[in-house]
């Protein structure tokens, strides 16, 4: 079973700032989800990745396949961007039911203003 | 496009007591997915529908019945409710198994007593 980690759990910072979050896994995947879940819960797709970069907007979201990492970046924060932002792994062997997607327990990031 | 609708959004009910979870969406989507969210954990898959008439188990489907009554609703029943179900459920579906978005809906707060 694929383990996925992120980093920090917790994030606190000032509006503007330029934020980081980590997500790691321990088996080979096929592709890399991140997802926002907003104060209120909805959750919305942002990113899937298989190598290299994405960009949308202010998010950009990197994979190193060969480390097993991927990082979500946020630049000029805003107290907007608050939110849960949860990494999804998609294994290359699906073994345990649908897709085998696994996912993190959530990076919940505030921005003050 | 009202995307992926859930209801009901809140339900509390006491230990023992049957009810059903209802998802539907509009996007044409051939597959179909119930997650539940608890504290201090990532989403965990209880079923999933890969295509219009199947469904398989996922990683937590203990204590659930799931329905794919037609290409647009996805249906979760707990038949006799206990204490462990309280926790956050969502429905999600994208077009295909590993394809690229999934969309998730607004989730049911389930309280059981």
């Amino acid at each position: 079973k694929n383990e996925v980690e992120q980093s920090p759990q917790n994030l606190t910072a000032q509006e503007g700032e330029f934020i980081t979050i980590n997500c790691s896994y321990s088996v080979g995947i096929s592709a890399l989800h991140w997802l926002q879940q907003h104060p209120g819960g909805g959750i919305v797709s942002l990113f899937m990745l298989s190598s290299g970069k994405k960009k949308h907007g202010r998010l950009i979201a990197t994979i190193n396949i060969q480390e097993k990492h991927s990082s979500l970046h946020i630049t000029a924060s805003h107290p907007r961007d608050s939110a849960v932002y949860i990494c999804a792994a998609l294994s290359q062997y699906s073994g345990g039911g649908a897709d085998g997607l696994t996912f993190g327990k959530g990076t919940h990031l505030i921005i003050q203003p | 496009n009202a995307g992926v609708t859930q209801t009901p959004k809140f339900q509390v009910l006491k230990t023992g007591q049957s009810m059903t979870l209802q998802c539907a969406q509009d996007m044409n989507h051939n597959s179909m997915y119930w997650y539940r969210q608890d504290p201090g954990m990532g989403l965990r898959l209880i079923y999933y529908s890969a295509s219009e008439g199947t469904t398989d188990k996922g990683e937590v489907p203990n204590g659930y019945n799931v329905s794919r009554l037609n290409k647009r609703e996805f249906s979760l029943r707990l038949e006799s409710a206990a204490p462990s179900q309280t926790s956050v459920y969502f429905c999600a579906s994208r077009l295909d198994l590993g394809t690229d978005t999934q969309y998730f809906g607004p989730g049911t707060r389930l309280t059981v007593l």
